[in-house]
């Protein structure tokens, strides 16, 4: 079975503008989870998604936006790029079911995103 | 609030020895999972063990075990016979049940395992 993959694996952009990152969860998984990583703040919940919809939002402004489509398949975007974005962003995908006590999320590589 | 401590920023071992890693945690639910990540210098974060606020055994996966004390909320990974590849960031996170699949982690233990 294939991992979670993440793309772009790097991406270098300057403030002011977006960015759109995707994520593709491991095949028969609902749920995908976004974090960010940064060596300040540490990894930090940002949303996650099942079956389409958002299940749950962390403490981020509204230029951190997601959306999941019907293959399960994510994406986040982030508009208006501060400094301060510059993070590694991680994607998880669980096989999470509402209500279920265990969920072993398994993340992918991630997302360096530089902004200068 | 949920919150995850690890209060040791850095450790050292020795190859082949044991080395226990510190996670406290803070929560007022009474069904949530802990979890330990390993996270080497690539990025990926590896999952390495998974505990259940009712599970009355401790887990064990290989090499690694938690030491799951419930009543002083910790949750302390041991990893025995410590390799090299075993250098790398360690993450404990917690996942309250009602919450979905949100992890909040620790501010992460960066292990060095010497030869």
């Amino acid at each position: 079975k294939a991992g979670v993959t993440q793309t772009p694996r790097y991406l270098i952009k300057t403030r002011g503008q977006q960015v759109t990152l995707s994520c593709s969860p491991i095949s028969g998984h609902r749920s995908v989870s976004w974090y960010q990583q940064t060596p300040g703040q540490g990894l930090q919940f940002l949303f996650e998604y099942f079956s389409e919809t958002q299940r749950n939002k962390g403490n981020f402004p509204g230029r951190f936006s997601g959306r999941q489509f019907s293959n399960s398949r994510s994406e986040m975007n982030v508009s208006t790029l501060e400094l301060g974005d510059s993070a590694l962003y991680l994607c998880a995908s669980s096989s999470l079911t509402p209500g279920s006590h265990y969920n072993e999320q398994f993340f992918g590589p991630g997302t360096r995103l530089t902004v200068l | 609030a949920q919150k995850i401590t690890q209060t040791q920023p850095g450790m050292f071992v020795q190859e082949k020895e044991a080395v226990t890693l510190d996670c406290t945690y803070d929560t007022s639910d009474q069904s949530y999972g802990l979890f330990w990540y390993k996270q080497p210098s690539s990025g990926e974060m590896i999952f390495l063990i998974y505990q259940g606020s009712y599970d009355e055994q401790n887990a064990t996966e290989g090499r690694y075990s938690l030491n799951f004390q419930k009543a002083r909320k910790s949750a302390n990974l041991v990893i025995s016979a410590s390799q090299l590849g075993d250098s790398a960031m360690y993450f404990c996170a917690m996942r309250v049940t009602n919450q979905g699949g949100k992890l909040i982690f620790g501010q992460g233990t960066e292990l060095s395992v010497k030869p």
